[in-house]
């Protein structure tokens, strides 16, 4: 099967700090890669979609200034929570999905982000 | 953007005892899929059903579909200890030709007693 590797798993960062995630596809190309957040207990919500060389679409009320997205490869998709705060700790899930029609998602393993 | 809603939030049973869980969403869909997330891990894909599908089978899983009620359900054989997690659906709304992330409902944590 297909494998998205997701890294950091786990990061702790001060107030005011940027972390950056990558999601990397392993063994295909991802045009496409999704940005998920899961606050405790909640169901997984869509951040933003990001398209090889494009600019991401970030869903409604989310900060593309804070949650930065770049996909500079079809291997490749980053994720840069800048000025951190403690609202944002949260896990955070990338899936990639090969070619134009999404009819699976591979998913990485998770960041677990807190901010102290 | 719909929300698929999962049932029952929670679904304690015995080994070896079959658990269902339901999703029920709101809008027109392309597919439905059924995933599962240990606790702390990622998310891992299960089995999608298409819509025009009414039914499909995978090892010990069964899903079905029902779109005029907008629902499925997933239904885990002959449980083990080891199924226990938290399962997700999530529908696919994607108009064609695109890709557009999925939406998932809140899931459904089954503990499966030994």
């Amino acid at each position: 099967g297909a494998v998205v590797s997701q890294h950091p798993s786990r990061v702790i960062c001060k107030s005011g700090t940027s972390v950056k995630i990558e999601c990397r596809s392993l063994d295909f190309q991802a045009t496409t890669m999704f940005w998920y957040r899961q606050f405790p207990k909640q169901s997984l919500m869509l951040m933003a979609t990001s398209n090889e060389g494009s600019k991401a679409t970030y869903e409604q009320g989310v900060e593309k200034d804070k949650f930065l997205i770049n996909h500079a490869s079809l291997t490749l998709s980053t994720l840069t929570v800048t000025s951190a705060h403690p609202e944002d700790s949260s896990f955070y899930i990338c899936s990639a999905g090969r070619g134009r029609w999404v009819t699976e998602a591979f998913f990485g393993q998770g960041t677990r982000l807190t901010v102290v | 953007s719909q929300q698929g809603e999962e049932d029952p939030q929670a679904l304690s049973i015995q080994e070896g005892e079959n658990a269902t869980m339901n999703c029920s969403y709101k809008t027109s869909i392309n597919n439905l899929q059924w995933y599962r997330q240990n606790s702390g891990r990622g998310l891992v894909h299960l089995i999608l059903i298409r819509s025009n599908e009414r039914e499909k089978h995978s090892g010990r899983l069964r899903v079905t579909l029902d779109t005029s009620k907008k629902s499925s359900s997933l239904l885990i054989t002959a449980s083990r200890a080891a199924d226990t997690a938290s399962y997700f659906c999530a529908t696919d709304e994607g108009s064609g030709g695109g890709a557009d992330g999925l939406t998932f409902g809140k899931g459904t944590h089954l503990i499966i007693q030994p």
